[in-house]
């Protein structure tokens, strides 16, 4: 069974609407969970952190927690062009000292 | 200034050569991690180091050998590659072990011919 799991997409969100990126994980113990944007042919860079349950929101995106049901969520509001990427899921387990990621879902915003 | 680097960015090679990938982080970070992103795009860590001291070595053939001259350096060593070996390994970084944002180097597309 896969540690981190994601729709790998992909998913097409029309421009100006709500796309919604979900994640679920196997490991009750995870305490810490990040989302990475990563462009075709780039590196993975930070778009949001959360460590608490409930919603945390920065800008255009909102992270959401639930550790009683196992998953993390992005939303992305007004999407635009720009945000067409794969969004990779994170997730860190204390005592493993190591981030595993999911496959991915890649976005596609659509003019 | 760039805060993770890595070189070469390319790299194109004969199976059964050895090569080298270097890492640097000028964040003054106490962990770096090497990851291998395959064709399908699933990123996997293979190595980190707190403080040049090893610390994750997950399942990986010891054909692949990291070393970490100092905490700012992070180098991967590949022995006798194989086609199996081709894909982007990224370097990253992060202000210690745990529950740290980690920031990543460029990446290094091998592909093995």
């Amino acid at each position: 069974q896969k540690e981190v799991e994601q729709n790998s997409g992909p998913l097409s969100v029309p421009e100006g609407a709500i796309a919604s990126l979900n994640c679920t994980y196997s490991d009750r113990g995870s305490q810490s969970f990040f989302w990475y944007r990563q462009y075709s042919g780039k590196s993975p860079e930070l778009i949001m952190s959360i460590y608490s349950n409930g919603d945390k929101e920065d800008g255009r995106f909102t992270a959401q927690l639930n550790k009683a049901s196992q998953y993390v969520s992005l939303l992305i509001r007004d999407s635009q062009p720009s945000d067409s990427a794969t969004y990779l899921c994170a997730v860190d387990n204390f005592g493993n000292e190591k981030l595993t990621f999911g496959t991915g879902t890649r976005l596609t915003i659509i003019p | 200034d760039t805060a993770v680097s890595q070189t070469p960015k390319y790299l194109v090679t004969q199976m059964g050569n050895d090569k080298s990938i270097k890492c640097e982080q000028n964040l003054g970070h106490d962990t770096m991690y090497w990851y291998k992103q395959d064709s399908k795009k699933f990123l996997k860590i293979m190595f980190s180091y707190n403080n040049k001291e090893l610390i994750i070595n997950e399942t990986v053939p010891n054909r692949f050998s990291p070393k970490s001259p100092d905490k700012a350096h992070l180098n991967l060593h590949i022995n006798s590659l194989e086609l199996g070996d081709s894909a982007v390994y990224f370097c990253a970084s992060s202000q210690r072990q745990g529950f740290e944002t980690q920031y990543f180097g460029p990446g290094t597309r091998l592909l093995v011919l």
